[in-house]
């Protein structure tokens, strides 16, 4: 069975920039959510889907993050413009209702 | 809004002692409550999970306790291993529709050999 699948692995910008990062979850999962992990951590939820809609974002900043999940199936989430403290591990993560929460090996983005 | 704490943050222990990681959560509606293992640059995975109709569960030489009364819960892992070392982050959901995946803060575990 495929994994959760994330790209890129690993993204450097400089402030003020923006970025993008794709996630395609497992074939069949209905939920998929987006964690932020700073260093040393536990991971917060960002933004969770239930197929192609919204069911939480109480955690993203909305002035600057964007995601969206089109068809139900692949999602991508958005920092524009990226600050210096927006340096983390995004992990993407999807599950079968309300079961284990597999996760992609996550995007490490640096902000200098 | 919804909290996980957990404790400690960093545990020792020596080949073969057992090691305990304790976590507290805030929404009584919670029902669900994974373990997750990260290794060093790796993606976190599940290792168990208990759901709130059982007050106990086993895999071999990991369990899991809950009590739903004090809102707590906690890991056991017995007769360590060096290849146990790693962050052990404690999960809830949210309960109700959104089921929302809230983790605590992890516990760096280092099993000496």
């Amino acid at each position: 069975e495929a994994g959760v699948a994330q790209s890129p692995r690993y993204k450097i910008i400089e402030k003020r920039q923006s970025v993008a990062f794709w996630c395609n979850p497992i074939s069949g999962h209905a939920t998929l959510y987006w964690y932020q992990q700073i260093l040393g951590q536990g991971p917060k939820l960002l933004i969770q889907f239930q197929n192609n809609g919204v069911v939480d974002d109480s955690q993203l900043p909305k002035d600057r993050f964007s995601a969206e999940r089109l068809k139900g199936v692949d999602s991508t989430l958005k920092i524009q413009p990226a600050k210096l403290e927006d340096s983390a591990v995004y992990l993407c993560a999807s599950s079968i209702g309300q079961g284990e929460a597999f996760f992609g090996q996550g995007t490490r983005l640096t902000v200098v | 809004g919804e909290n996980v704490e957990q404790h400690p943050s960093t545990l020792s222990v020596q080949e073969g002692d057992s090691a305990v990681i304790k976590c507290t959560y805030s929404d009584s509606a919670s029902n669900y409550f994974p373990w997750y293992k990260q290794e060093l640059g790796k993606r976190p995975q599940l290792i168990i999970d208990i759901r709130s109709n059982v007050g106990e569960k086993k895999d071999q030489r990991i369990a899991v306790t809950l009590n739903k009364t004090a809102k707590h819960f906690s890991l056991h892992i017995t007769e360590t291993q060096p290849e146990d070392s790693a962050v052990y982050f404690c999960a809830a959901n949210s309960g109700g529709a959104t089921n929302k995946l809230i983790f605590g803060t992890g516990t760096l575990l280092a099993v000496q050999p």
